[in-house]
C-alpha cells in the first residue's frame, strides 16, 4: 500500500505567477484536502475535494483552485501569488466524505519572492 | 465555531522525562480529536485520534492521550521520552459535514540530554 506522495517537494517562484502543485492519495481513498501551513503555524483547511467535486472550502480566495482526477489524484493550482503565499503545502487522503482519519503527505514548500 | 487552543507553544524535556502537551478545544457538538507529529521538513504523521469509546487512547511511540468531555481537553502523554521525539505536535479536531480539520498552533517539544 503506497501512502500520499506529493510533488514537486520544493519550488520557487515571483510574486504574480501561478503554482500547480500536484497530489496523489494513498491507495483507496477517495477524498483529498489540501491544508496551507505557514512557517510555524498550523495547518489551515484549503478544500476538500471528494470523488472530483469540490466538497467543502476554508477561507481562501478564489485564486487557490483545485482539481480532483478520476484516480483520485489532486492539483492544487494557486494564481498571481503573493507573498503570504510562502509555506507548505499538505495534502492529506482519506476514504468517503465523513472519513475521520486523514493521511498526510510530505507537503511542497513553496517560497514566493 | 470549533477551535483548538495549545497551551504552550514550546516544551523542553530531559531524555526519559516524562511530558504532558496540553490541548483545549471548543464545540458544542460532539468531536473527533487527533495528535500529528511532524518532524523537522516532513509532513504529519498521526500519532493517536479519539473517536468514541474509551477516554483513554494509545498510538504509535509510546504516546497516549485522554479524552476529558467536561474539561474539553485532550492532553497527550508520555511516560518517558526519547531525543527522537524532538518535533512538533499537533492537536486537531474534525469539523463535521465535510471532514475537515482546524489545527492548533502547535507545541515544539525539544528534547535534551
Amino acid at each position: 500500500e503506497t501512502g500520499v506522495t506529493q510533488s514537486p517537494t520544493h519550488l520557487i517562484k515571483t510574486r504574480g505567477q501561478q503554482v500547480t502543485l500536484r497530489c496523489s492519495s494513498q491507495s483507496g481513498h477517495n477524498t483529498v484536502s489540501w491544508y496551507q501551513q505557514a512557517l510555524g503555524q498550523g495547518p489551515q483547511f484549503i478544500f476538500q475535494y471528494y470523488r472530483e467535486e469540490e466538497n467543502g472550502r476554508g477561507n481562501f480566495p478564489p485564486r487557490f483552485s483545485g482539481l480532483q482526477f478520476p484516480n483520485y489524484s489532486s492539483e492544487l493550482n494557486v494564481n498571481a501569488l503573493e507573498l503570504d503565499d510562502s509555506a507548505l503545502y499538505l495534502c492529506a487522503s482519506s476514504f468517503g466524505q465523513r472519513e475521520e482519519t486523514q493521511y498526510f503527505g510530505p507537503g511542497t514548500r513553496l517560497l514566493v519572492l | 465555531a470549533q477551535s483548538v487552543t495549545q497551551l504552550d507553544s514550546q516544551v523542553p524535556v530531559f531524555e526519559e522525562a516524562p511530558v504532558e502537551l496540553r490541548c483545549n478545544y471548543s464545540s458544542s457538538v460532539s468531536v473527533y480529536l487527533f495528535w500529528y507529529v511532524q518532524y523537522p521538513n516532513q509532513g504529519l504523521q498521526l500519532l493517536l485520534k479519539y473517536l468514541s469509546g474509551s477516554t483513554l487512547v494509545k498510538g504509535i511511540n509510546g504516546f497516549e492521550a485522554e479524552f476529558n468531555k467536561s474539561q474539553t481537553s485532550f492532553h497527550l502523554r508520555k511516560p518517558s521520552v526519547h531525543i527522537s521525539d524532538t518535533a512538533e505536535y499537533f492537536c486537531a479536531v474534525l469539523k463535521g459535514g465535510y471532514n475537515k480539520l482546524i489545527f492548533g498552533a502547535g507545541t515544539r517539544l525539544a528534547v535534551h540530554p
